[in-house]
């Protein structure tokens, strides 16, 4: 079974909202953990990645932790913008390997 | 610079038939990957190749699906007797090693009749 699980989409908030993506993983050892992003006509790519317990990540006003006692990797942003609308996908890459395993992807709408 | 290429970016095949999927990585990505993406799901991981060798192969779903680096630059995969469950975007990613992010190209969206 897939060892990535993500919050349910769609979600749909306002401007300016809170938003926080769950997303928890099953693995031995330490995995690296990421959060990608698909913008609407375009390819995947990185948006912020952990590689040890307890590392936060951050881009363009994202986050998120790495929790090794939950087994988590939440995405958040305090305040989120139209821009932000896309589809976003947790993955996690076990130690040693080179094989990235994703989430099932959330879809996020932001309403102006 | 340039980024991840693939071609085509669709390619509509009756059941039967057999298609090659083609990927140009980043110049200089040693690492290369093949996912396929089906709709509302996550890429799923089918092969990486470090080089020109297959380092990885564990995600193929069976044998009528292949992959080559012959040069360790282009890879194409290929896909023999195709079935409507083949269907789907085919994703190829790049990167410098074997530990640092994927770059991804647009995908080829494969619709098979």
């Amino acid at each position: 079974g897939n060892s990535v699980t993500q919050m349910e989409g769609p979600v749909t908030l306002s401007e300016e909202a809170f938003l926080t993506i769950n997303c928890t993983y099953t693995a031995t050892g330490y995995p690296s953990l990421f959060w990608y992003v698909q913008y609407p006509g375009e390819g995947l790519q990185l948006l912020l990645k952990a590689t040890k317990a307890d590392d936060k990540g951050s881009n363009k006003g994202f986050e998120a932790t790495y929790r090794k006692e939950t087994t988590s990797f939440h995405l958040e942003k305090g305040s989120v913008q139209v821009s932000d609308s896309a589809v976003y996908f947790c993955g996690r890459r076990v130690q040693g390997a080179q094989k990235l395993v994703f989430g099932q992807g959330t879809r996020l709408t932001i309403n102006p | 610079g340039a980024g991840v290429s693939q071609t085509p970016s669709n390619k509509v095949t009756e059941k039967g038939k057999y298609v090659e999927l083609r990927c140009d990585p980043i110049s200089g990505h040693t690492a290369l990957y093949w996912y396929r993406q089906s709709l509302g799901q996550g890429p799923e991981f089918l092969i990486y190749f470090q080089g020109t060798g297959a380092a990885d192969d564990s995600g193929l779903p069976n044998d009528r699906f292949f992959a080559v680096r012959p040069e360790g630059s282009v890879s194409t995969l290929k896909i023999q007797r195709t079935e409507r469950g083949d269907s789907a975007v085919y994703l190829c990613a790049s990167s410098t090693a074997s530990d640092s992010p994927l770059h991804f190209g647009n995908g080829t969206r494969l619709t098979v009749t």
